[in-house]
């Protein structure tokens, strides 16, 4: 079945250190990679996308073809990083539109 | 961001009523989503709808209709809601470009 994996629900840190989120995806074809973030009290938002290759708030994550991944990271952790983050393939669905699937979601905590 | 609302915020109901969920935007995007979330599960999409005439289901669509009044509504249903259903529910829209704009979402209880 095709699917996205974020094998972390949660992830501690402390101030200052590298964080890596992983997500594992596997769709067919080329499938559009987001990260969306949740932040205590917003909505949901985008966080980044691969085709921009953009940091957005320090934040990097490259496409890995070959493994199907698409990890999120952070050299410095600061403590408002701490969010709810969301790997999101775009991909063909069934009906052969593209739409978005969320993993379950990986929760970092970033502790002063 | 009041670009995409959703109404109401709250709603306590028993199984077996009928329930609308109602969600509005200003944004100008053609496509609408239905999402519910569920600790530990994520986000699970259960319609979309790329323009007025068009409506897809998604990942979990069993026991939820939808209707697209215009471009900027786009309601859910719950014909008979069950306790299964009490989930957070969220809307969002797009254009083509994937990038999706979320509501502060509706917090549905069944009892």
């Amino acid at each position: 079945a095709q699917r996205v994996t974020q094998p972390e629900k949660l992830l501690s840190v402390f101030k200052g250190a590298p964080v890596e989120l992983k997500c594992n995806y596997s769709y067919s074809g080329s499938p559009e990679l987001f990260w969306y973030v949740q932040y205590s009290r917003q909505r949901l938002q985008l966080l980044l996308r691969h085709i921009s290759r953009e940091s957005i708030k320090g934040f990097t994550a490259d496409l890995n073809k070959g493994e199907t991944s698409f990890h999120l990271k952070k050299p410095f952790a600061q403590e408002e990083d701490s969010a709810m983050y969301y790997c999101a393939p775009a991909h063909h669905m069934d009906t052969g539109r593209r739409a978005l699937t969320f993993g379950s979601g990986t929760r970092l905590q970033v502790q002063p | 961001d009041a670009d995409v609302t959703q109404t109401p915020r709250n709603r306590i109901t028993k199984t077996g009523k009928r329930i609308m969920l109602e969600c509005s935007q200003t944004k100008g995007h053609d496509r609408m989503y239905w999402y519910r979330q569920d600790p530990g599960l994520g986000l699970r999409l259960i319609y979309y709808s790329f323009d007025v005439k068009d409506i897809n289901k998604g990942e979990i669509s069993d026991g939820y209709s939808v209707s697209r009044q215009a471009q900027a509504k786009f309601s859910l249903s719950l014909e008979s809601a069950i306790p299964n259903q009490t989930a957070l529910y969220f809307c969002a829209t797009s254009e083509q470009n994937n990038e999706q704009f979320f509501g502060p979402g509706t917090r549905l209880t069944v009892l």
